[in-house]
């Protein structure tokens, strides 16, 4: 059964760095592009970032130069990065796998985690 | 980036009637060298993450009831619900990955 369990959300000052996890099982986050999706509370969703199947990364305009995707292959974990954490970037940050034959349509998601950023 | 937008905002359809949800797309989403539309579309139940319902605009995804359908091209698509379902009440979401992915909006869907 495919699984993708976030962790690492809660309230940070603005400013401040966090790093987010996502745990898969039920397939191999290497086998995957994956990515992070956010949704502010009562708000739609904005895509953040992506790391494709080769390790290429992409991140949106507004998290650029603040937000960093990664993997690790053994832990078949992907995580994200976030520093420099502004009010704007409070939000449910979901896990999403992307589908095999378009990476970044998104065909499972996790639960999420809740980042809250205020002083 | 590409600018989604959909409408109604809201709607309220009775159950067993037709709901009828659409998208545009500021620039055309088909890629001319597989002839696909790069257009998909979630579903979101409150307190839930989004569930992907239809790809390349009109692909079901495996186990998506068939009364949910996908048409459009280019620019103009559009999602339809033959026969709404009680459980069918969610905000539903299209997406482009022609480029960086953007989302639309979101259309709330509610029984009348």
């Amino acid at each position: 059964e495919v699984q993708l369990v976030e962790s690492g959300g809660g309230l940070i000052q603005p400013g401040g760095s966090l790093r987010l996890s996502c745990v898969a099982s039920g397939f191999t986050v290497s086998s995957n592009a994956m990515s992070w999706v956010r949704q502010a509370p009562g708000k739609g969703l904005e895509w953040v970032s992506l790391i494709y199947i080769g390790g290429g990364t992409n991140h949106a305009d507004s998290v650029k130069g603040r937000f960093t995707i990664s993997r690790d292959n053994s832990k078949n974990t992907v995580y994200l990065q976030m520093s420099s954490l502004r009010a704007e970037d409070t939000a449910v940050y979901y896990c999403a796998r992307g589908r095999r034959s378009s990476s970044d349509l998104f065909d499972f998601w996790g639960q999420g985690t809740l980042v809250t950023v205020s002083s | 980036d590409i600018v989604m937008t959909q409408s109604p905002d809201s709607l309220a359809v009775s159950l067993g009637e037709r709901a009828t949800i659409n998208c545009k797309s500021s620039q055309s989403v088909l890629y001319r060298s597989d002839n696909k539309n790069y257009l998909g579309w979630y579903q979101q139940k409150p307190g839930q993450p989004p569930k992907l319902l239809i790809y390349w605009a009109s692909t079901r995804e495996s186990g998506v009831p068939d009364r949910f359908s996908g048409s459009g091209s280019g620019t103009d698509f559009t999602l339809t619900i033959s026969s709404l379902q009680a459980e069918d009440v969610a905000v539903y979401y299209c997406q482009q990955h022609y480029t960086a992915p953007t989302f639309g909006k979101g259309t709330r869907l509610e029984i009348k």
